[in-house]
């Protein structure tokens, strides 16, 4: 079995801060990780994935994550909060033979000036 | 180039009534993928459709749910007698099925589904 734990369904920080949104996973098979963002409105949009090659993956936007299978945890980050990332964030998680995503709860990310 | 497109962006509907939602994949991509995001359960896989095998429809909630993918391209989900609780926001994906789970989901803007 999968499923994806996300910690604060809100977080809120000031532009320019870091941002740090936690993921963590359980799976029954190797996982592959990603982080969706979701604008109001609108669908999902892919930050970034994990799919077993360098553990820490940079994505769109100067979001990045690291793989750390110790702690079964994909935390995302960002060093410098822009008002423009205000939105939702979700981590999800497959597998091989597990071809569905498995969402976590999702983290609204608020950007104050 | 062209992303997923759903339609209607917007259904209302009467309790008890069937409505349908289309899903236009991205041309080439063999995956496809249906999911479900109301306010009580996040967002929730309901079913997947890869080529020409049967769908995995472990997801759908009740036998009021169905969906086709007709010529592997374009996919309709059906509700029959629908009920308040199947008010939510329907997203579809799709995917190049070539790398398996790993492939990258592109989702559509879904259809936001109202019933009264």
């Amino acid at each position: 079995a999968q499923s994806v734990t996300q910690l604060g369904s809100h977080v809120s920080v000031s532009e320019g801060a870091l941002v740090l949104l936690r993921c963590n996973y359980s799976s029954s098979v190797p996982p592959y990780l990603f982080w969706y963002v979701q604008y109001p409105n609108q669908g999902l949009q892919l930050l970034l994935k994990y799919t077993s090659a360098a553990t820490l993956v940079k994505g769109i936007n100067g979001f990045e994550a690291e793989f750390k299978k110790s702690e079964t945890s994909f935390h995302l980050t960002k060093p410098s909060a822009h008002m423009s990332d205000a939105a939702e964030y979700f981590c999800a998680v497959s597998g091989t033979g597990f071809q569905k995503l498995v969402f976590g709860t999702g983290t609204r990310l608020l950007v104050s000036p | 180039g062209a992303g997923v497109s759903q339609s209607p962006s917007n259904k209302v509907t009467e309790k008890g009534k069937d409505v349908e939602l289309r899903c236009d994949p991205i041309s080439g991509h063999t995956a496809l993928y249906w999911y479900r995001q109301s306010l009580g359960q996040g967002l929730e896989f309901l079913i997947y459709f890869q080529g020409n095998s049967a769908p995995d429809k472990s997801g759908l909630p009740s036998d009021r749910f169905s969906a086709e993918r007709t010529g592997g391209s374009v996919s309709t989900l059906t509700i029959q007698r629908t009920q308040q609780e199947d008010s939510a926001v329907y997203l579809c994906a799709s995917s190049s099925a070539s790398g398996g789970a790993q492939e990258t989901q592109y989702f559509g803007p879904g259809t936001r589904l109202l019933v009264l």
